[in-house]
């Protein structure tokens, strides 16, 4: 089991580009979540979300941000219109099925970096 | 609402010191705490939760209500011990998010 996937591991984009990343959970898992840490800060939640479902948006900016982990295919951070502020390190972590007491296992994130 | 805290950016210590990380939660709750570890050039991984009551590479943590803490402790640091550290909290029983603290970077000097 290779682990959490994401890609890319380092990104550049320009003011206004869109930004997509991409989480593939672990083999069996069904639970993805997205966080995001800003410099000298610690890891912010953003998005939790189930096969075709998005569970908990509490932590996702209220524009330009959205998410999907779709039936098939990795899940998708997707950031519209960056703005230099979303410069950070994205994680994504997946869990097994159940509520109770699973690990959630982290990925090796993506660096994003806006001009 | 959640809140994790850890007050040190960084904490150095000597080889065979004692190491305590601090961290202290506000949950109004049932929390469930974890300690996550992150490596030089590796990815975050879990070191220990509450729940498992038990020592992982040497280290412990215990789960005190009172004083709302969580403080990660070890004996005799080791070299390999240096990394980011960070506390993290969700509600028992339940597959939700993670709340984390800005994490502790330890230093185990020579």
């Amino acid at each position: 089991n290779a682990g959490v996937m994401q890609n890319p591991r380092h990104l550049v984009r320009r003011r206004g580009q869109e930004a997509r990343l991409r989480c593939s959970p672990m083999k069996g898992h069904s639970h993805v979540y997205w966080y995001r840490q800003l410099p000298e800060e610690g890891l912010k939640f953003m998005v939790y979300l189930q096969k075709e479902n998005i569970i908990d948006e509490s932590g996702m900016p209220k524009e330009r941000f959205s998410a999907e982990f779709p039936k098939e295919g990795p899940s998708i951070l997707r950031i519209q219109q960056v703005v230099r502020g979303d410069s950070a390190a994205y994680f994504c972590a997946s869990s097994p099925p159940g509520t109770a007491y699973n690990e959630q296992f982290f990925g090796p994130g993506t660096r994003l970096t806006v001009l | 609402a959640q809140r994790v805290t850890q007050p040190e950016k960084l904490l150095s210590v000597f080889k065979g010191a004692p190491v305590e990380l601090k961290c202290n939660y506000s949950y109004s709750g049932s929390p469930e705490l974890f300690w996550y570890v992150q490596y030089s050039r590796q990815r975050l991984q879990l070191l220990l939760r509450h729940i498992s009551r038990e020592s992982i590479k040497g280290f412990t943590a215990d789960l005190n209500k009172g004083e709302t803490s969580f403080h990660l402790k070890k004996p005799f640091a080791q070299e390999e011990d240096s990394a980011m550290y960070y506390c993290a909290l969700r509600p028992t029983g339940t597959a939700s998010k993670l709340t984390f603290g800005t994490g502790t970077r330890l230093q185990v000097t020579l």
